[in-house]
């Protein structure tokens, strides 16, 4: 089976830009996660999609961050305005149903603010 | 929601000697999922650990669940290069990682 696609690998951009992140899982899965990763630390949810519903975004921030799921399948993460802290790496992972399915995660997007 | 605390942190071990992280939980855990990830990539699922008391191994690897589901561990014998990366345990209920586990092999 096809793995989960991200895109951009690689994003260098001034704070107070924008940025997006793309998303497609692989297919049948509904369950589609974005993690921030920064670097020594572990993986952070930021937000978990349950089809296109949203089902845990506690970590998010609000404020600057925005995801959607429009359709239930390919997601996209948005920042607006970065700030030097969001530089870190993006994981978009898929699992078949939401709790004790693996998680298949993508190669990521590492993000770099300036 | 349910979480867990993993030691050691960091771990250098000599190639061929044998290395143990341990994922500890206040709570009962419903299961718990390992990962592997190498340096410069993404997290790979390994195992997910259901019954209490459970055991699986896969070639040099052990992957324990307590009898009371509230501890794991993931012991690897004879450590290869291959083995180098940072080992997390997973709570499933919430998909949440912890800093896991860092493994350095010392040639």
């Amino acid at each position: 089976e096809a793995g989960v696609a991200q895109s951009p690998r690689y994003k260098i951009i001034e704070k107070r830009q924008s940025v997006a992140f793309w998303c497609n899982p692989i297919s049948g899965h509904a369950t589609l996660y974005w993690y921030q990763q920064i670097l020594g630390q572990g993986p952070k949810l930021l937000i978990q999609f349950q089809n296109n519903g949203v089902v845990d975004d506690s970590q998010l921030p609000k404020d600057r961050f925005s995801a959607e799921r429009l359709k239930g399948v390919d997601s996209t993460l948005k920042i607006q305005p970065a700030k030097l802290e969001d530089s870190a790496v993006y994981l978009c992972a898929s699992s078949l149903r939401q709790g004790g399915s693996p998680l298949h995660f993508g190669n990521g997007t590492r993000l770099t603010v300036t | 929601g349910q979480q867990v605390m993993q030691i050691p942190q960091y771990q250098h071990v000599q190639e061929g000697e044998d290395f143990t992280t341990y994922c500890n939980s206040s709570t009962t855990l419903s299961n718990i999922q390992w990962y592997k990830q190498r340096p410069g990539g993404h997290p790979v699922f390994l195992i997910q650990l259901v019954k209490s008391g459970e055991v699986k191994k896969q070639k040099r690897l052990t992957f324990q669940f307590g009898e009371a589901k509230k501890n794991s561990s993931l012991h690897i014998t004879a450590t290869q290069t291959t083995d180098v990366g940072t080992y997390f345990c997973v709570a499933t209920l919430k998909i949440i990682f912890g800093k896991g586990t860092r493994l350095h092999i010392l040639p």
